[in-house]
């Protein structure tokens, strides 16, 4: 079974810039998940989609960060414009069980904002 | 943000030694799983446990969930350089869900 993709796997940006990462999750997989992962912490969820509607973006900062996932398949995450605070790794996630389920998790996305 | 505490926060131990880490709530659990990450690696599912008092093993490793639920722990029986990483917890209650623990980082020195 083919894992979660994600790419780009590496980006440098400067801040004030855009930048969007791309994720696809496991087939068959109704869940999906953004999660932000600062250095020496642990994942910190963004936003819970499952199928293409939006089950939590509580911690999402909707004045920079916007997702979609059209047709409940792939998804994009995307910043604008980027603050420095934004370096971190951009992990995607998916399951077949919701709150349930483990969560496989796809190689991630390392943002640099310089 | 809410946060969700493990002790220790860092651990270095002789190649063969056991290890454990804790993971604390202050409310009671719905169910608590348990992660992986090797340095610069993603989060692997170790585990998942959901009853009271539920114990759990997988070769080695020893997971154990409070008979209050509202504490875990993971424990490593004669640790092996390829048990080095950080290991999360991550649980989920009425009040809070995939809220990732703060880790706790293993090295095992040979």
């Amino acid at each position: 079974e083919a894992g979660v993709a994600q790419s780009p796997r590496y980006k440098i940006i400067e801040k004030r810039q855009s930048v969007a990462f791309w994720c696809n999750p496991i087939s068959g997989h109704a869940t999906l998940y953004w999660y932000q992962q600062i250095l020496g912490q642990g994942p910190k969820l963004l936003i819970q989609f499952q199928n293409n509607g939006v089950v939590d973006d509580s911690q999402l900062p909707k004045d920079r960060f916007s997702a979609e996932r059209l047709k409940g398949v792939d998804s994009t995450l995307k910043i604008q414009p980027a603050k420095l605070e934004d370096s971190a790794v951009y992990l995607c996630a998916s399951s077949s069980l919701g709150v349930a389920g483990e969560q496989y998790f796809g190689p991630g996305t390392r943002l640099t904002v310089t | 943000g809410q946060q969700v505490m493990q002790i220790p926060q860092y651990q270095h131990v002789q190649e063969g030694e056991d290890f454990t880490t804790y993971c604390n709530s202050s409310t009671t659990l719905s169910n608590i799983q348990w992660y992986k990450q090797r340095p610069g690696g993603h989060p692997v599912f170790l585990i998942q446990l959901v009853k009271s008092g539920e114990v759990k093993k997988q070769k080695r490793l020893t997971f154990q969930f409070g008979e209050a639920k509202k504490n875990s722990s993971l424990h490593i029986t004669a640790t092996q350089t390829t048990d080095v990483g950080t290991y999360f917890c991550a649980p989920t209650s009425g009040t809070y869900k995939y809220i990732f623990g703060t880790g706790t980082r293993l090295k095992v020195l040979a």
